[in-house]
């Protein structure tokens, strides 16, 4: 079974502040993991993905996500918000054996404030 | 490149009824997913097609199938339609295992 946790329902950040969204996850084998944002009355946007080498990964929008193995956590970052950024955002887990189904996470809602 | 389409955008039907669903994926992607987004329950997994066969599928009950054709395009099926089906069922398309998904708008199915 695989599985995604977002421990934090909502995330408040100043504007030009860093970010961090967290994710933690639970697979059998080795995780495809990634992260979508969903803009408010728009459709869900992949960000980005980590499947293998670099830890650090970068996505769309400045967005980056560092995968930590032993902490089975792959947390999205971004060094300076924008009050753009604010939306509704997903991680997700797919087992690289369990091909087709990704597990997401409830959602993390990131409000950035003038 | 024509994004992931999904028909109809809304849809409004009553209890007991059944519904069709209809997604169109990104040209060259052959795997569909299909998911169930309610402010409660988050993204629920339905199930996934692959080159016409359903490779995964959700924890949800048999009213709710699935296909694909051999042009890629998938259609769900929702039978005896019950109030907490009320949702916005979202389709997803990718090239392969590691590939992100491209999301569809959604169908938002109300019952009443």
């Amino acid at each position: 079974a695989q599985s995604v946790a977002q421990p934090e329902d909502q995330v408040n950040v100043a504007e030009g502040n860093p970010l961090t969204v967290k994710c933690t996850y639970s697979v059998s084998g080795n995780p495809y993991l990634f992260w979508y944002v969903q803009y408010p009355n728009r459709g869900l946007q992949f960000l980005l993905k980590y499947i293998t080498g670099d830890n650090l990964v970068k996505g769309s929008y400045g967005f980056e996500a560092e995968f930590n193995k032993s902490q089975t956590s792959f947390h999205l970052k971004k060094p300076s918000a924008l009050v753009s950024d604010s939306a509704l955002y997903f991680c997700a887990v797919r087992d690289n054996t369990n091909a087709g189904k990704s597990t997401f996470g409830d959602g993390t809602t990131l409000t950035v404030k003038p | 490149k024509a994004g992931v389409t999904q028909t109809p955008r809304y849809l409004i039907k009553t209890r007991g009824q059944q519904v069709t669903l209809s997604c169109s994926p990104i040209s060259g992607h052959r795997s569909v997913s299909w998911y169930q987004q309610t402010p409660g329950q988050g993204l629920q997994f339905l199930f996934e097609y692959f080159s016409e066969t359903q490779r995964n599928k959700g924890n949800f009950p048999g009213r709710f199938s699935g296909r694909q054709f051999s042009n890629s395009r998938s259609e769900m099926n929702v039978s005896t339609l019950e109030l907490g089906d009320s949702a916005l069922y979202l389709c997803a398309s990718s090239s392969g295992t590691g590939d992100g998904y491209t999301f569809g708008s959604g169908t938002r199915l109300t019952v009443v």
